[in-house]
């Protein structure tokens, strides 16, 4: 089924651990983010792409890093996970960034760091 | 900076009842506005897509509408069913050089049987 599909599902760290979320997605989308949902919070931008070879910052950036080396793939590392960084990571595509094509979402990712 | 605002956060109707949900948003530079359904645990389904051009979208028992000088939007569901118990979501996409969109927080819909 065309979609965007994140694994894992749910992953459990230490503090200081590093790991990468993955992100894929088959709709040959140029666009792609990376939001974060915490109670109370809502939903707010990591990171975005306009395209291969192309990333910038959203409004929380730090502790994370992407690079997006084809068109189907984005995923969003923690270099050193923190407590704080506990949350529900959400990838999601459209297909430009002109904001003209509704977003699709994957499933999510719950992260709980200890 | 936009800012998106849901209200009210909770709200609790009987079967069979026609409702609305409101959104405001503070920049009327607004480009469009989306409306998504999140059920508990899972990811977001995108309902409708308002651009900003047009004044309402309208899928099955949904209708949104857009008013941009008053800064507001509203999702009309007649005929409420207990499948549409949900977080609804609204998120404003203000146009090039942001390329993000911009979350209210959410109302959360129970339909009772």
């Amino acid at each position: 089924n065309a979609g965007v599909t994140q694994t894992p599902k749910f992953q459990v760290l230490k503090t200081g651990q590093s790991m990468t979320l993955q992100c894929a997605q088959d709709m040959n989308h140029e666009y792609m983010s990376w939001y974060r949902q915490d109670p109370g919070m809502g939903l707010r931008l990591i990171h975005y792409s306009v395209g291969a070879g192309i990333t910038d910052q959203g409004e929380v950036p730090n502790g994370y890093n992407v690079s997006r080396s084809t068109t189907e793939d984005f995923p969003l590392r923690l270099l050193s996970a923190a407590p704080s960084q506990t949350s529900v990571y959400f990838c999601a595509s459209s297909y430009s960034k002109a904001g003209a094509n509704s977003y699709t979402f994957g499933s999510g990712t719950r992260l709980t760091v200890v | 900076k936009q800012e998106v605002t849901q209200i009210p956060a909770a709200l609790s109707v009987p079967e069979g009842e026609n409702l609305v949900l409101n959104c405001s948003f503070t920049d009327s530079a607004i480009y469009n506005l989306q409306w998504f359904r999140q059920d508990p645990g899972k990811g977001l389904t995108s309902l409708l897509l308002i651009q900003s051009s047009q004044r309402e979208q309208t899928s099955g028992r949904l209708n949104a509408s857009l008013d941009k000088s008053s800064g507001r939007s509203t999702l009309y569901i007649a005929a409420s069913q207990p499948g549409d118990s949900a977080t609804y979501l609204c998120a404003g996409y203000s146009g090039a050089g942001s390329y993000q969109l911009t979350f209210g927080k959410g109302t959360k819909l129970s339909v009772i049987p």
